[in-house]
């Protein structure tokens, strides 16, 4: 079973370059999600999703954005990458919104 | 708003000693109450979760958790620590919404 899978595993970026993050989900779950992690600052929601086509605002979605074409796939999009948003970066599925959360490997990224 | 708060922010334990986390939440109504772990270089893992029934609830690994609804509390023990539980430990809670709300996590760590 893959479960959550992201790529890539780490990427440098310099300021004001784009990129996306990639996570796919195997397990016809409704919900994803997408987190940033910060030292000793737990876990902070970016953006989620109910289903297909249907997306969400986080607590931190500024400099962020997402699309949901397909149950599988929850890219997360950095349009002009900023050195505030070198993280580590998780995706995450549930069946439905009240359970059990499933995360990929993560995304180390830096932002120089 | 919802919040989580963890009083730990580092621990340090011999093996064979006792451990006990705290967490409280803030919320008043019906909650999902769920500990995390994340050991070093891996992605966040479900360590035990309560919905309802028994407020004491058995994880993985011989962690267990109790729901002290009045306290508003959700404390993580295991009564006994090996090295291998070296790791970061999240608390978290789904309140009256999809969103689940992180603390801002514990490190443990244990020394032989």
């Amino acid at each position: 079973n893959a479960g959550v899978t992201q790529t890539p595993k780490f990427r440098i970026l310099k300021i004001g370059q784009s990129m996306t993050l990639q996570c796919t989900q195997d397990m016809n779950h409704n919900y994803m999600y997408w987190y940033r992690q910060d030292p000793g600052m737990g876990l902070k929601l970016i953006y989620y999703s109910v289903g297909a086509g249907i997306t969400d605002k986080g607590e931190v979605p500024n400099g962020y954005n997402v699309s949901r074409s397909t149950t599988e796939d929850f890219p997360l999009r950095l349009e002009l990458a900023a050195p505030s948003q070198t993280s580590v970066y998780f995706c995450a599925s549930s069946f439905e919104g009240r359970n059990i959360q499933y995360f990929g490997a993560g995304t180390r990224l830096s932002v120089l | 708003a919802q919040s989580v708060s963890q009083h730990n922010h580092h621990v340090i334990l011999s093996e064979a000693a006792s451990l006990e986390l705290g967490c409280n939440y803030s919320y008043g109504g019906t909650v999902n109450l769920f500990w995390y772990v994340q050991y070093p270089g891996q992605h966040l893992q479900l360590l035990l979760k309560y919905f309802s029934g028994d407020p004491l609830v058995k994880g993985i690994k011989g962690f267990e958790a109790e729901f002290i609804k009045s306290k508003f509390s959700f404390n993580l023990r295991k009564p006994s620590v090996q090295w291998s539980d070296t790791a970061e430990y999240f608390c978290a809670v789904n309140g009256n919404t999809d969103k689940l709300i992180f603390g801002t996590g514990t490190r443990l760590q244990v020394f032989p």
